[in-house]
């Protein structure tokens, strides 16, 4: 399989604990993504990078939030001392980079995150 | 800035049957427009999308959307629905940014329920 891949799918976690996930892009693809899914709701963009440069950071993207993309490879999205706000599927896409605003974004299956 | 709405969050119909998704959206600025697709326990699907020329777009199994720039709307429509297309639509819009990369603003999803 040569899509965005996520890792782990789920995760429960306590309150106050740091939690990290790591998503893999489909290969040659230039920009990632992150978006945030609570239940019933669209997914909301949180951070860009384009290689591994972090081009944009939501304002959903508390002090608490992390991301990182180490050689413009794989991503990992940290959360430290989570919260049960932070509850939710996180999901990360990946697209060719073609210098233009138009190509796809492809998204990975998601991370679900349940914080106790 | 843009925003996105989804006017119904639920549509139920019957197979066969034909079927509307509506979507709105505000922006300041040229957008291009998408529709995502999302079956039960997988990952978000593009469906299809609208970036310039000709107002109407199809996907290809059977869904077409057309732009109306006057009302600012993207609806997506299907003469006849199958069991298969179960899932929720999302509509999303991203505006031309510097750098060239589409960050989508999504809306809250429609999920469609097709009985038999």
């Amino acid at each position: 399989d040569t899509g965005v891949s996520q890792n782990p799918r789920h995760k429960i976690t306590k309150r106050g604990q740091n939690v990290t996930f790591r998503c893999d892009p489909i290969s040659e693809h230039n920009r990632l993504y992150w978006y945030r899914q609570t239940l019933g709701q669209g997914p909301e963009f949180l951070t860009y990078f384009q290689n591994e440069a972090q081009l944009e950071k939501s304002r959903l993207l508390s002090d608490r939030f992390s991301a990182e993309r180490p050689k413009g490879s794989f991503s990992t999205l940290e959360i430290q001392r989570t919260e049960q706000g932070d509850s939710a599927m996180y999901l990360c896409a990946s697209s060719l980079g073609s210098g233009t605003s138009t190509d796809t974004q492809y998204f990975g299956p998601g991370t679900r995150l349940t914080v106790l | 800035a843009q925003s996105v709405t989804q006017l119904d969050s639920q549509v139920p119909v019957f197979e066969e049957a034909p079927v509307e998704l509506r979507c709105n959206y505000s922006s300041s600025v040229s957008v291009y427009l998408f529709w995502y697709v999302q079956y039960p326990n997988q990952g978000l699907q593009l469906l299809l999308k609208y970036l310039s020329g000709s107002t109407l777009v199809e996907s290809i199994n059977g869904f077409e959307a057309e732009f109306n720039k006057s009302q600012t709307s993207f609806h997506l429509r299907k003469p006849s629905v199958h069991i298969s297309d179960t899932a929720e639509y999302f509509c999303a819009v991203s505006g031309l940014r510097s750098g060239g990369y589409n960050k989508l603003i999504f809306g809250a999803g429609t999920r469609l329920a097709v009985h038999p």
